[in-house]
């Protein structure tokens, strides 16, 4: 019944390995989102897409792929990662294209990824 | 200049205490405005939009004044659950069509 799913919850590695985390939302939403919350508790946007489409790419280091292969779901691939990287990954949906969105985002549970 | 402000407290009220929080957004163009509520170590969640004319939900009371670029949300009547961490969140009108977080107010309720 989970709206909105990230795997996994938890992720420990170590710097220079590659990984990735996977979302998926059951809404029927056509956009969703990446989100990066560091140890200062800033949610900062990474990442959007609509119906597989980017449509916003912040300033994200080039070793962060975002990949949607169906407007359900948004997976974010890490290359080489970084003591930097370790943060909380939040992905999210939001009902609607631009410039007609619904108010909310949805949020998924995130995914807590250490660095080591 | 942050985008979004917030003072991040902590606030420590008692329960049944009425509690305030206030936040300032740097880009005058911001179209629309919410709050949005994260548990510890959980996701964020809407708590409530913000209207120009001010809007009430149950204990909870959020007011926009755009020229100021101040919004705040109420809490009264405070319970133990409302203890959490209330993030200010703003669509600012950067052709993006993103929502920018502030960094979040904490608030502990005591009994």
């Amino acid at each position: 019944d989970t709206a909105v799913s990230q795997t996994p919850k938890y992720l420990v590695t170590q710097m220079g390995n590659d990984k990735s985390i996977k979302c998926e939302q059951n809404l029927g939403h056509d956009t969703m989102y990446w989100y990066k919350q560091d140890s200062k508790k800033f949610l900062k946007i990474m990442f959007s897409y609509n119906n597989k489409e980017l449509i916003i790419n912040e300033t994200v280091p080039n070793r962060f792929s975002p990949k949607s292969p169906d407007k359900a779901h948004l997976n974010l691939h890490i290359n080489s990662l970084e003591l930097g990287d370790s943060a909380v990954y939040f992905c999210a949906s939001r009902q609607g294209q631009p410039p007609y969105y619904t108010d909310t985002q949805y949020f998924g549970p995130g995914t807590r990824l250490t660095v080591l | 200049r942050k985008e979004v402000e917030q003072d991040p407290g902590p606030f420590n009220v008692p329960e049944g205490a009425t509690v305030a929080f206030n936040c300032t957004y740097s880009n005058s163009a911001s179209q629309s405005f919410f709050w949005y509520r994260q548990d510890c170590r959980k996701e964020p969640k809407l708590l409530m939009s913000v209207y120009s004319s001010g809007n009430e939900d149950g204990r909870f009371t959020a007011q926009l004044n755009r020229a100021s670029q101040y919004i705040s949300l109420l809490i009264r009547d405070s319970k133990l659950s409302d203890s959490a961490t209330y993030l200010c969140v703003v669509n600012m009108d950067t052709g993006r069509r993103a929502l920018t977080f502030g960094s979040g107010t904490r608030l502990q309720v005591q009994p």
